[in-house]
């Protein structure tokens, strides 16, 4: 069974750094194919793609946020952490990680707020 | 990358047919048989209906199938059921080796 979780901030000021976790279980991201990636949704807004982790460390970005982003993982941990650096107010969302390549599981997503 | 274009809203009765479609450019949608389709309820995360174009998931109705043509996917819901009422996403692989989603279509049973 997998499962996804999201932890970190609810409330972050601007221009601080965002860093969020997504602990995983029932995968192993050493496997071949695999990767986890994260997805982010401003209240009442799409869903946006952010970034992606693979099995082999390759990394892939959002072109219009890749300055601002940075995802590791932990394999022995399970996990995987999204940083975002310069956060506004137009960064407060639901931020998901999600099971790939298709996103077919995906974390119950937790809301960061940016506000002073 | 521009986030692929959705209907903003479709509706239909119980028991009708409908389809979202999800238009994109030869650099994602047209060139991979990487689309997917996401359901999300209110206050929910989304769930994966269809992935590479046409496939789904196990325990997902066969009242949910998806194609495409040219730059353009499409997610079709036959017998429409009341629960079936979500917002409704699609989402490509692209060409500079990321994803983009679409905008969203909620879809109302009326």
């Amino acid at each position: 069974q997998i499962t996804l979780k999201e932890s970190g901030p609810t409330l972050v000021k601007p221009k601080q750094t965002l860093t969020l976790t997504c602990t995983f279980s029932g995968f192993s991201l050493s496997t071949s194919g695999v990767g986890v990636g994260w997805i982010r949704q401003p209240p009442g807004k799409a869903l946006e793609w952010l970034a992606l982790i693979y099995w082999d460390d390759d990394k892939r970005y959002s072109p219009s946020l890749k300055s601002r982003l940075t995802i590791t993982k932990d394999t022995s941990k399970n996990q995987v952490v999204l940083t975002m650096t310069n956060m506004d107010p137009v960064d407060t969302a639901t931020y998901y990680c999600a099971h790939s390549p298709v996103f077919d599981y995906w974390g119950q997503g937790t809301l960061v707020t940016v506000s002073s | 990358q521009s986030a692929l274009t959705q209907p903003a809203s479709v509706s239909g009765s119980p028991g009708q047919s409908i389809a979202i479609s999800c238009t994109g450019t030869s650099s994602d949608v047209g060139g991979y048989n990487y689309v997917s389709w996401y359901q999300q309820h209110p206050g929910k995360a989304p769930k994966l209906m269809i992935y590479d174009v046409s496939n789904r998931p196990s325990g997902v109705s066969n009242r949910f199938s998806g194609s495409k043509s040219g730059n353009t996917a499409s997610l079709t819901i036959s017998g429409l059921q009341a629960e079936d009422e979500a917002d409704y996403y699609c989402s490509s692989y692209t060409n500079s080796t990321t994803w983009v989603f679409g905008g969203g279509t909620k879809l109302t049973v009326l």
